[in-house]
């Protein structure tokens, strides 16, 4: 199916460990981004990607680890998995200058 | 720093009402306006797009302005339906090439039958 497209889309871990959230999207749009949604934060900007292999840090970088080693990719990693992290996190790409969402992938750390 | 804020943060309606969804922000170097709709447990459905060279878009029952020299964006929605209950979002885009989206927290809508 086209579009995007990200698993797990639910996830349990312990504090500590090491998780890593899959991206895929089908349209070969150059940008990609990361978000995270929380109660009472809205949707916070993570990491975002202009092309494979360009990464820069959005609003709330810390704790998180990104990569693009191909456009269609964009994986998130938690390289030491906090409590805080608790989160629903959604990848996106964009056309032009709208934004199109994917399912999002609910992470719980314990 | 960009802000966005949407009031209410919930609205309840009959069904049939026309409504309004208000969308402020804070730095009218505003790019675009784009808003969206969240259904719950599900990702965001992008509505409409209104680039700031323009004041509105419409599709369907929808109609969303922008007034950037008020900070104010608004999502009309006509003849509501029970179909149109979700949680509606609003973000700004900012220039240059990255267009980052900087996000309100929603107006959770119900459309009562």
């Amino acid at each position: 199916d086209a579009g995007i497209t990200q698993s797990p889309r639910y996830k349990i871990t312990e504090t500590g460990r090491q998780v890593t959230l899959m991206c895929h999207q089908t349209w070969s749009h150059s940008y990609m981004f990361w978000y995270r949604q929380d109660l009472g934060h809205g949707l916070r900007l993570i990491y975002y990607s202009a092309a494979a292999d360009i990464t820069d840090k959005g609003e709330v970088p810390d704790g998180y680890v990104v990569s693009r080693s191909k456009t269609e990719n964009f994986p998130l990693t938690l390289e030491s998995a906090t409590r805080s992290q608790t989160s629903v996190y959604f990848c996106a790409s964009r056309a032009g200058p709208e934004q199109f969402f994917g399912p999002g992938t609910r992470l719980t750390v314990l | 720093k960009q802000e966005v804020t949407q009031i209410p943060a919930a609205l309840s309606v009959p069904e049939g009402e026309n409504l309004v969804l208000n969308c402020s922000f804070t730095d009218s170097a505003i790019y675009n306006l784009q808003w969206f709709r969240q259904d719950p447990g599900k990702g965001l459905t992008s509505l409409l797009l209104i680039q700031s060279s323009q004041r509105e878009q419409t599709s369907g029952r929808l109609n969303a302005s922008l007034d950037k020299s008020s900070g104010r964006s608004t999502l009309y929605i006509a003849a509501s339906q029970p179909g149109d209950s979700a949680t509606y979002l609003c973000a700004g885009g900012e220039g240059g090439s990255n267009y980052k989206l900087t996000f309100g927290k929603g107006t959770l809508l119900t459309v009562n039958p």
